[in-house]
């Protein structure tokens, strides 16, 4: 089976930078997504990570540790606009196909 | 227009009826997802489909039915819908070698 967990919410403040979490188990392993999910809307990709390592997209950096089963995404200069939830997701093998496994998201709120 | 459109966005419907979610995308994208989303839960998946040939049950297909009518639609029938079936749908499409998802807007379901 999968199982994922990132924590339920996390408060920050504007301008700052936020590290939010995300730790796996899963029976083999082809690659982890971030998604942005405001409120009542769609998710929307951030990022992809497959190698062990740092990735870094403007604002935003998703870093993996395969060993570690562990994940984070790095959000730099918050801006009131990111606050939304932070779905993490899991692409592994199951029964032939490669079945992505989201996580319950993190509510991110970003304070003046 | 949008990329994934999904219709309808809002739906009210009366338990045992017959109710069909509608999906279209001009992506060009071979692969569709149809996912359902409740408060605590995530994204779960509840069918997938990688050509107009090719359905696949998720990890939740109970109670729904889907039909690929073409490669950019695909829609999702609840034959008799339950209380329980009350959430946020949302229809996804990938590319085969781009992992990443585009989430239509989403159908937000009421069964009473």
């Amino acid at each position: 089976g999968q199982n994922i967990d990132q924590p339920t919410e996390m408060t920050a403040t504007e301008g700052a930078i936020v590290q939010i979490n995300c730790t796996y188990q899963t029976s083999g392993f082809n690659g982890l997504f971030w998604y942005q999910q405001h409120a009542g809307e769609a998710p929307t990709f951030l990022s992809y990570n497959v190698l062990d390592g740092l990735e870094e997209k403007g604002r935003f950096s998703s870093f993996l540790s395969r060993s570690k089963g562990y994940s984070y995404l790095l959000l730099k200069e918050l801006q009131m606009k990111d606050s939304a939830s932070y779905l993490c997701a899991v692409r592994a093998p199951s029964g032939g196909y490669q079945k992505v496994t989201f996580g319950t998201g993190t509510k991110l709120q970003v304070i003046p | 227009d949008a990329d994934v459109t999904q219709t309808p966005r809002n739906r009210i419907t009366k338990t045992g009826k017959r109710i069909m979610l509608e999906c279209s995308q001009t992506k060009g994208h071979d692969r569709m997802y149809w996912y359902r989303q409740d408060p605590g839960l995530g994204l779960r998946l509840i069918y997938y489909s990688f050509d107009v040939k090719d359905i696949n049950k998720g990890e939740i297909s109970d109670g729904y039915s889907v039909s690929r009518q073409a490669q950019a639609k695909f829609s999702l029938s609840l034959e008799s819908a339950i209380p329980n079936q009350t959430a946020l749908y949302f229809c996804a499409t990938s590319e085969v070698h781009n992992y990443g998802y585009t989430f239509g807007s989403g159908t937000r379901l009421t069964v009473v």
